[in-house]
């Protein structure tokens, strides 16, 4: 059965950083495509960043040069280091997994990210 | 970047009826088309990939078509926890897009 629990969330002050991890279990994060969706308060959906098995990442407009994707083979984690944080980036980000077509297959349970002073 | 936009926003329906939920892309996308359901205080779950591919487990009575600009994803016999939200997610290019939901109640 796959798994994806994600960590590290919580409140920080505008300015910020954070890094998000998420263990996955059921499959190897370096052999697939994983990525980052978050979603703020009351809202939809945004795609914010994916890591490809290739190593090849690509952010959203809005988290570029702020956000870096990357994983730990041997922990079989995901991260995202989140620095310069804003209001806006307050939401729940959740790790998953992209399978045929892009398609988000498997998904964590999400983590908070709060930012405010 | 392409923008998706679905509706109705928020239709009703009851226990039994038939819903259809239209997303319409800023330019074509093929049938690079997702659809997820998510349940309140719930994880996103795909429901249809590539436009019209049923994922598995989920059933028969949702079903997707459409190509290029212009999508629909139909509920059947629609069941207590199909009251959701629906999104649509374009995954022709990055960033992968999602449409901004449609809040179905039962």
């Amino acid at each position: 059965e796959v798994q994806l629990v994600e960590s590290g969330g919580g409140l920080v002050q505008p300015g910020g950083s954070l890094r998000l991890s998420c263990v996955a279990s059921g499959l190897t994060v370096s052999s697939n495509y994983m990525t980052w969706v978050r979603q703020a308060p009351g809202k939809g959906l945004e795609w914010v960043s994916v890591l490809h098995s290739s190593g090849t990442t690509y952010y959203a407009d809005s988290v570029k040069g702020r956000f870096t994707i990357s994983r730990d083979n041997f922990m079989n984690t995901l991260y995202l280091q989140m620095n310069s944080l804003t209001v806006e980036d307050t939401a729940v980000y959740y790790c998953a997994r992209e399978w045929v077509a892009a398609a988000i297959d498997f998904w964590g349970q999400g983590s908070r990210v709060t930012v405010s002073s | 970047d392409i923008q998706m936009t679905q509706s109705p926003s928020s239709p009703s329906a009851s226990v039994g009826d038939s819903v259809t939920i239209t997303c319409r892309a800023s330019q074509r996308i093929s049938s690079s088309l997702n659809w997820y359901r998510q349940r309140p205080g719930k994880s996103p779950q795909l429901l249809i990939y590539s436009a019209s591919t049923l994922q598995s487990g989920v059933p028969s009575r949702f079903s997707g078509s459409g190509s290029e600009t212009n999508f629909t994803l139909t509920i059947s016999s629609l069941q207590p926890e199909d009251s959701a939200t629906y999104y649509c997610q374009q995954t022709y290019n990055i960033p992968y897009t999602f449409g901004q939901g449609t809040k179905l109640k039962i």
